[in-house]
């Protein structure tokens, strides 16, 4: 099965700043078969990006997706106070799907 | 809008069953496959088991292939997941997750409930 890699595991920043958040596969994702969901503590996973790149509905713009093979990256172009939470990577393309250990965003 | 709610969880010893329950509402539940995805404590979600929208075609993963079984009811809007012989490895927060498709083929998630913790302890 293919294994997510998630750098960095913690990433310490101040609202308004800049996000920038990496997943990287052991083998390449067929098709870029790749989504991000975002989870709040105690919350569930909430969609983001699937295909790499294509935003999910209701996702604000400061978000973005890009990349294919196995590098893959989630920005945060500014901060907002709800965007402090843990982000995963799943990838699709091969089955049994498989998730990322997490990238946290926390206040600094 | 959709909502799904899960139910069933709770504190059980090793070796015994538990039933767990994904009731769904504001769609058309018979158009979609669903997954069971769950979290143990601090960890990443991981892949457990898929139904087709209709049920004729589900998979498991490895890791629970034998002790699980995966069903819904399309009269009911719920989705089931049987576990049986669990063990300390399977506590984690269950989460059912809707796929956008109806098929069994591996895909993402575009809603997902709010989880039922199974807690296997002795």
């Amino acid at each position: 099965e293919i294994v997510l890699t998630q750098s960095p595991g913690t990433l310490s920043l101040s609202p308004g700043e800049r996000a920038t958040l990496s997943c990287r596969a052991s083998q390449s994702v067929r098709s870029n078969y790749l989504a991000w969901y975002q989870q709040r503590p105690g919350q569930a996973p909430r969609l983001l990006f699937y295909g790499a790149s294509s935003r999910a509905a209701g996702i604000p713009d400061r978000f973005s997706g890009s990349g294919s093979g196995t590098d893959f990256t989630l920005t945060i172009r500014t901060l907002e106070p709800e965007d402090f939470a843990v982000y995963y990577c799943q990838q699709y393309g091969d089955s049994p799907g498989t998730f990322g250990q997490g990238t946290k965003v926390e206040i600094k | 809008q959709v909502q799904l709610v899960e139910s069933g969880g709770g504190v059980v010893q090793p070796g015994t069953s538990l039933r767990l329950s994904c009731a769904a509402s504001g769609f058309t539940f018979s158009n979609n496959a669903f997954h069971w995805v769950r979290q143990a404590p601090g960890k990443g979600p991981e892949w457990v088991a898929v139904i087709s929208y209709d049920g004729s075609d589900k998979y498991y993963a490895d890791a629970v292939k034998g002790r699980v079984t995966i069903s819904r009811d399309n009269s009911k809007n719920t989705m089931y997941l049987q576990l049986n012989s669990l063990r300390a490895e399977d506590t984690a927060v269950y989460y059912c997750a809707r796929a956008p498709y109806p098929g069994s083929a591996t895909y993402y998630f575009d809603y997902w409930g709010q989880g039922t913790l199974v807690t296997v302890s002795s």
